[in-house]
Formats: C-alpha cells, structure tokens, sequence
C-alpha cells in the first residue's frame, strides 16, 4: 500500500511565524502535490512537483513555496504565517503523468492566530 | 479548460436507500474522471476512476459511477446506502497531458437511520 505521511495532524502556529510542513511518501512516486482544503472551495492546488528540485505553481501559490530535495520528501512553507491561512493542508503523489490515482496523506490542520 | 461542478453540496439519503452524487465535467479533450471520498479528519481516498475503458465503473464499498460523454456527467451511485457512507466525496478531472487535477466544491452525504 502506498503510504503518504504528514508531519503533524495539528498545528497552532502565530502570525508571522515560518511555518514548515513535511509531506514524505514512500512509494518512488515522481509526482507530489500540495492542496488546501476550505469549506465550500474543495481542494485548491498551491503547489506541485513532477522531479526533484522540480516546482510548478498552482492556482493559489501566494504567500507558500516548497522545497523538494529528494524524490521523497515534499515540503509546503508558509515564509510568514496569516490568519488567512488557517486551513487543512493535504499532500498527495502519484505516478507519472497519465490516469495515474493520486494518494493522499491524512491532512494538517493548521491554525494561525 | 477544465471544470468540475457538484450539484449539492449536503445529501441526505435514509439508511438503505439509493445514493446518488452528481458530477459534471467540462473538457475539451477526453477526461480521466475521479472520485474520492474523505472521511472525518482524514485524507481522500479514492472510490473509483474511469480511464476510457469501460463506461460502468465500479469502486469500492459498492460504489459505481457511469461515464457519459453526451451528457458530460459522472454521477456516483450506491444502490442501498449504509451508514459508514456518510462521508464527503469529491469528483475530479484531469487529462492526460496534464499533472494537475481538478476537484470539485465536494458533497456531504449524512445518512439517516
């Protein structure tokens, strides 16, 4: 079973703090992604990678970027935390391009206060 | 581009009951069509997906969803529902030449005893 794990479940972070959210995946896939998740907006792409070192914008990039060093590990950084990014993040991998399935970890609430 | 709309973001449906989610898509070119179901303070998991071979796909937990091109609609159906079916579930789009995939708002489906 493909496995995607995410740091935290919870977090309460301040404004203007740096926030780092960890995304691994264990299943040698080329592809991850990062989504956030609002009431009523579904899941909102902010970020994705197809190769490591490799990044391409979303839909809501502003305010987030991410680092991918190894083919594994996908990290979401918020460079000064606002209230209006209080959400649940969701990271996810797939395959190479094609009907490839997405698989996604549990999710970071994160709260900024 | 591509779009996905669900009509009905709260379901309600009795228990043992027809489910019946709907997804429609807009793309210009042949779609991959998903649809995951997120359980409470989880990620999403996927049900099922249709990848242009068979128009009838059936998931897991008794799920199917029919593909209609004529009608650019993916509607997801459950001939008796349970209540371990309340859950959110989300449609998605994506096309083969493409990384991103597009979800829709969601649908709360709560079942009734």
């Amino acid at each position: 079973d493909v496995k995607v794990t995410q740091s935290s479940r919870y977090l309460v972070k301040r404004t203007g703090e740096k926030v780092f959210l960890e995304c691994v995946q264990d299943m040698d896939h080329e592809n991850m992604f990062w989504y956030r998740q609002d009431p009523g907006l579904g899941l909102r792409l902010i970020y994705f990678s197809y190769d490591v070192k490799m990044k391409e914008k979303g839909d809501i990039p502003e305010g987030y970027s991410v680092s991918r060093e190894k083919k594994e590990r996908f990290s979401l950084i918020l460079e000064s935390a606002s209230t209006n990014q209080t959400s649940m993040y969701l990271c996810a991998s797939s395959l190479a391009r094609g009907t490839d399935t997405q698989y996604f970890g549990p999710g970071t609430r994160l709260t900024v206060l | 581009a591509q779009s996905v709309t669900q009509l009905g973001s709260h379901v309600s449906v009795s228990e043992g009951a027809l489910v019946l989610l709907r997804c429609n898509y807009s793309s210009s070119v042949p779609p991959y069509l998903f649809w995951y179901v997120q359980y409470p303070n989880q990620g999403l998991q996927l049900l099922l997906k249709y990848t242009s071979a068979a128009t009838l796909v059936k998931g897991i937990n008794g799920f199917e969803a029919e593909f209609k091109k004529s009608e650019t609609s993916f509607h997801l159906t459950k001939p008796s529902a349970h209540m371990s079916d309340a859950a959110e579930y989300f449609c998605a789009v994506k096309t083969g030449g493409t990384y991103k995939y597009i979800f829709g708002t969601g649908t709360r489906l709560k079942v009734l005893a």
